[in-house]
């Protein structure tokens, strides 16, 4: 079945440091990939969509230039936390949509957790 | 290693009938079982989840869910479907020997035809 890898699983890191988190979708093409944020005992928050090729659309409240994000090709979605603090420690995962014909299905990374001390 | 399957790719049931949607689970420790739903152009919503304790977990909207250890499953039901609960449903579970890290089963699309 479909699978999509994110990596890094868990990571940790000081304040001021930006971190790059990858979302890859391993047999097959996503035009569209999604990044979600997850509060603790919070349901997933809906943070941005990842077009390839075109800039990604943020809901409203996500802060653009402090996640940034990055669809270069039909595989890899990147999400990099700029100048990180502690309120940015949370639960990140990425889905991907798979662009074959028939039903379009979304297939979800295992997550990051992010820890910034 | 931890897996989801969700067998059926569409449900379709009768405004007013009961629905099942189903999904087993393969993990090595214990398992955090969860349901969430999409809606059109939405971001995942939680149902429910299961932790510990009673089997039968009720949830938002009128869903409930229960775990059976014994057939790895935790499927989620409601006694009478809405149009409204016409939406994409995923079960994800999470193994208490792998931390924080989800597995989300590929989604059952749940038709409720009026």
């Amino acid at each position: 079945g479909a699978v999509v890898s994110q990596h890094p699983s868990r990571v940790i890191c000081k304040s001021g440091t930006s971190v790059k988190i990858e979302c890859r979708s391993l047999d097959f093409q996503a035009t569209t990939m999604f990044w979600y944020r997850q509060f603790p005992k919070q349901s997933l928050m809906l943070m941005a969509t990842s077009n390839e090729g075109s800039k990604a659309t943020y809901e409203q409240g996500v802060e653009k230039d402090k996640f940034l994000i990055n669809h270069a090709s039909l595989t890899l979605s990147t999400l990099t936390v700029t100048s990180a603090h502690p309120e940015d420690s949370s639960f990140y995962i990425c889905s991907a949509r798979s662009t074959g014909t028939g039903t379009k299905k979304l297939f979800f990374g295992s997550g990051t957790q992010l820890s910034v001390l | 290693a931890q897996s989801v399957a969700q067998p059926e790719d569409q449900v379709n049931v009768a405004e007013g009938n009961p629905l099942t949607v189903k999904c087993t689970y393969s993990v090595s420790g214990n398992p955090y079982l969860f349901w969430y739903v999409q809606y059109p152009n939405r971001g995942l919503q939680f149902l429910l989840k299961y932790i510990t304790g009673d089997n039968l977990v009720k949830g938002s909207y009128g869903f409930e869910a229960e775990f059976n250890k014994s057939q790895t499953s935790f499927h989620l039901k409601k006694p009478s479907a809405l149009v409204s609960d016409s939406a994409l449903y995923f079960c994800a579970v999470r193994d208490s020997n792998y931390g924080q890290n989800f597995v989300f089963g590929p989604g059952t699309r749940l038709s409720v035809l009026p």
